[in-house]
């Protein structure tokens, strides 16, 4: 079954560390989108990618980073200059230019202990 | 800036009954999609409805409709015969299409309890 799948579903981090988010899809979609999603705000946009090699910083792309070397693969890694980086992470993909709609993820919840 | 606007962060319904949930956003550009998602308990994210900016006819899909009014930049959800598994977050989206555009805005949700 075609979908989109992300891993971990929950990820603890210890202060000072990196982490890397996995987010696949086998769906054949050229853009893939990161949010992170906080209670009372919605979703926002950390990074997104319309084609493999290339990607753009979203609302609060500092202190993450992303890679997208394969189509099918977008991790993102949560660097230790993210200063609040407990939060529910939101994977998603489309056809470019968002035609028809975004597949999501199941979502990665990441504390911080 | 490109920003969609959900005014009413909580509602209520009861169950059979009708409610109309409010979006508003802002953009230059006259070319894009948008959409209405519903994230139950579950977290998982659902398409509820979408529409392209170039139709003037409202979508519908089921019991779920849409009011746009391309000129206000206004696009409003109808939930009829609310059901008590209609209870969950519910999202507006924005995405342009064409150019260099391509990313998917949100609203800040609208939290809907479904009452028996």
């Amino acid at each position: 079954d075609g979908g989109i799948t992300q891993s971990p579903k929950y990820l603890f981090r210890k202060e000072g560390q990196n982490v890397t988010l996995s987010c696949e899809q086998n769906l054949n979609h050229d853009a893939m989108y990161w949010y992170r999603q906080d209670p009372g705000q919605g979703l926002r946009l950390i990074y997104y990618s319309q084609i493999v090699n290339d990607f753009q910083k979203g609302d609060i792309a500092e202190g993450y980073s992303v890679s997208r070397e394969k189509k099918e693969s977008f991790p993102l890694t949560v660097t230790s200059a993210q200063k609040n980086p407990t939060a529910f992470y939101l994977c998603a993909s489309s056809i470019a230019g968002g035609w028809t709609e975004a597949f999501f993820g199941q979502g990665t919840r990441l504390t911080v202990v | 800036a490109q920003t969609v606007t959900q005014s009413q962060p909580e509602m209520s319904v009861q169950e059979a009954e009708t409610v109309t949930l409010s979006c508003t956003y802002d953009t230059s550009e006259s070319n894009y999609y948008l959409f209405w998602y519903k994230q139950p308990p579950s977290r998982q994210m659902i398409l509820v409805i979408r529409q392209e900016a170039y139709k003037q006819q409202n979508a519908t899909e089921n019991r779920f409709s849409v009011n746009f009014q391309k000129a206000a930049k206004s696009f409003s959800l109808k939930i009829s015969d609310s059901q008590l598994g209609d209870t969950a977050m519910y999202f507006c989206a924005f995405i342009n299409y064409g150019g260099s555009q391509g990313n998917l805005i949100f609203g800040k949700g609208t939290k809907l309890s479904v009452k028996p």
